[in-house]
This record gives structure tokens, sequence and C-alpha cells, in this order.
């Protein structure tokens, strides 16, 4: 595929189960990084991948919120316990690498709600 | 902190008017900035970015100058049309770092 993948682009869950987001991005981007895009509120930093380590993980908002990424490759961002709060539009992003000069190519997003 | 401000949306246009986008920024150090675009049902697009001060991005008749005197980049387009209405993020990065500080996001709609 030409671009990032993101499954599935909806998901409706029950307050308190776990969710399961996955990305793919763009074969050969090494730098991988997931977004919230909050009703209203623009996007919100999540995490950060570079190859299979995450360097920066300052912007999970609590422990109920992880993320890992294997082979280089497709990402999975989980959220145990779900709650109404974590309502929003899930995005990833890849890039060749970190290098500011390189830019971010975005997937179409997660719709998350939680009832 | 690194900030993004832009102007609240929606914002809607009648085909052909001129469109302006407000974008302001806060940031130490000199940022990149970008305006980006999300079509309905898409991801993200980049629409156009500038480097450094006095730069002008350009795209798809979209322009948008980086002033740092007044820390703005608003986006301008001479003649809008339908296929233009989707949100639209400004956008910063600065030195050094890999993460986007985004504004909240302008919604555009463009009447026939």
């Amino acid at each position: 595929g030409a671009g990032v993948s993101q499954s599935p682009s909806n998901k409706v869950t029950e307050k308190g189960k776990d969710v399961e987001l996955r990305c793919d991005p763009i074969s050969g981007h090494t730098a991988l990084y997931w977004y919230r895009q909050s009703l209203g509120q623009g996007l919100e930093f999540l995490i950060y991948f570079q190859g299979n380590s995450a360097p920066d993980k300052s912007g999970l908002p609590s422990d109920r919120f992880s993320a890992e990424r294997t082979g280089g490759s497709v990402s999975t961002l989980t959220i145990q316990r779900t709650q109404q709060e974590d309502s929003a539009v899930y995005l990833c992003a890849s890039s060749l690498d970190r290098d500011r000069k390189n830019i971010q190519y975005f997937g179409a997003g997660t719709r998350l709600s939680v009832l | 902190g690194n900030s993004v401000t832009q102007m609240e949306g929606p914002v809607t246009l009648s085909e052909e008017a001129f469109l302006t986008i407000n974008c302001t920024y806060t940031a130490t150090g000199y940022p990149s900035l970008f305006w980006y675009v999300q079509y309905p049902g898409e991801g993200l697009q980049l629409l156009l970015k500038a480097t450094k001060a006095d730069d002008k991005g350009s795209n798809k008749g979209f322009e948008a100058t980086y002033r740092k005197e007044t820390t703005s980049f608003h986006l301008e387009k001479g003649s809008v049309q339908v296929s233009d209405s989707a949100v639209y993020f400004c956008a910063l990065k600065t030195s050094g770092t890999y993460k986007y500080i985004f504004g909240t996001g302008t919604r555009l709609k463009v009447l026939a």
C-alpha cells in the first residue's frame, strides 16, 4: 500500500473493555507516531517509535494506554479499561526517520467511541 | 511552552471567494511551520510548509508566509472551490524535535 493504513476505521466499545488499534506505516519508514484528536481540540501527541523502541512515551495520558511496535513495522495502541473520555480519533503517522526535515504522513485514523 | 492558535471555525464561503485562515504560534527557537488538510474520511495531508522566516509555502493555489515578527503563518487562497471543503490544521515543529504541535483545526465549507 502507498499510505499509512489504520484499522479498524471505527470502533464502538463499552466502558471498561480493552481495545486494540492497529497501524501499518509506509514501507521503509522507521519512525512512527500516535496522536489523539478529541472533539474541538487539536491533535495531541501520544507516543513516538524509532524502529521497535519508544524513546518518547510522554504523551500517553495514563497507564491504561500502551503501545508496541514489532519488526520495525506494524504498531498496536492498546487502551485498557476504556473510559468515556477516551472517545476520540486516534491517528497514526510515519516518517522516513526522526529527522525534523522528514514529513510525517498520516493515516485516516480510528474513531473510538466508548459508551 | 510551544503552542499554535488558529481562528475558530467553521468558515463558510461561496465558490471563488478569497480565503484567509489565521494562525499564530508561540515557540522557542526557530520552528518549521506547516499547514495540513484533512478531507472527509481521510487522514491529514501536508498542504504546504515553511522552514525559516520570510519563506512562502505554496501548493494547489494555497499560500502561507512565515512571519517571524508577528509569529504568524496565515493560510490564503485567492479563489476557493467546493473541493477545498475540509478541515485545515496549522502546526509547528521546533528544532531538534520530531513532535508536531497542532492547532485545533478550522473547518472550511465552500458553497457552490
